[in-house]
């Protein structure tokens, strides 16, 4: 069975820095990758997502994540956070060859603290 | 846009009793999936549908049952709530094939006292 490590639980970077949040994940052939951000009270948005092709994937928002085959990961970045980031971040797996019908498996989640 | 509407945002129930949890998506996606989200856990799924009439069981079916007898609507059912069902439940729904992400409905806050 697969499974995704968010290995930071809360992370706090002040307005203006940039970001990385850490994904891992264990699955054995190469899966389809998700980012998906909640703010408070709210369902889940996607940021951005990898099936296949260019392993550096843009998304909404001015994020961004790689996919890197040989470490298992598919981190999560940005340039400079705006205090509105402040959500929960939440990196999903697939399998490759469903698609994600039978549904995504989900890290533990990482939640963003934005410093004026 | 996919549109995915949870019946209720907020919704308190007692032990005890059968609750409904109502989905509906607008853009006529043949799978759709209950997932529950606990602090420190993420999300777990519950229960999905590949069509009408189809179930299957995720990683915590336990205490839940599902109903889809239309293809836009997919209910998860409480058969006796227990406290310990307290949580955040968001639906899901997934168009098949054409590499596409699950999109997710607002959630439903269930406090069962």
């Amino acid at each position: 069975a697969q499974s995704v490590t968010q290995p930071d639980i809360h992370i706090t970077v002040s307005e203006g820095a940039s970001l990385e949040l850490r994904c891992n994940y264990s699955y054995g052939a190469t899966p389809y990758l998700f980012w998906y951000v909640q703010s408070p009270g709210q369902g889940l948005q996607l940021l951005l997502k990898y099936f296949s092709g260019d392993t550096l994937v843009q998304g909404i928002k001015g994020f961004e994540a790689e996919f890197k085959r040989s470490q298992s990961s598919f981190n999560l970045r940005k340039p400079s956070v705006h205090w509105s980031d402040a959500a929960e971040y939440f990196c999903a797996v697939a399998p490759g060859s469903g698609g994600g019908a039978d549904g995504l498996t989900f890290g533990k989640g990482t939640h963003l603290i934005i410093q004026p | 846009d996919v549109k995915v509407t949870q019946s209720s945002r907020y919704l308190v129930k007692r032990t005890g009793e059968k609750v409904f949890l109502e989905c509906v998506q607008d853009m006529d996606h043949e799978n759709m999936f209950w997932y529950r989200q606990d602090p420190g856990l993420g999300l777990r799924l519950i229960y999905f549908s590949y069509d009408v009439k189809m179930k299957e069981k995720g990683d915590i079916p336990e205490g839940y049952s599902v109903s889809r007898e239309k293809k836009e609507r997919f209910s998860l059912i409480l058969e006796s709530a227990s406290t310990n069902q307290t949580s955040m439940y968001l639906c899901a729904s997934l168009r098949t094939g054409g590499n596409q992400p699950q999109h997710f409905g607002d959630g439903t806050r269930l406090s069962i006292l």
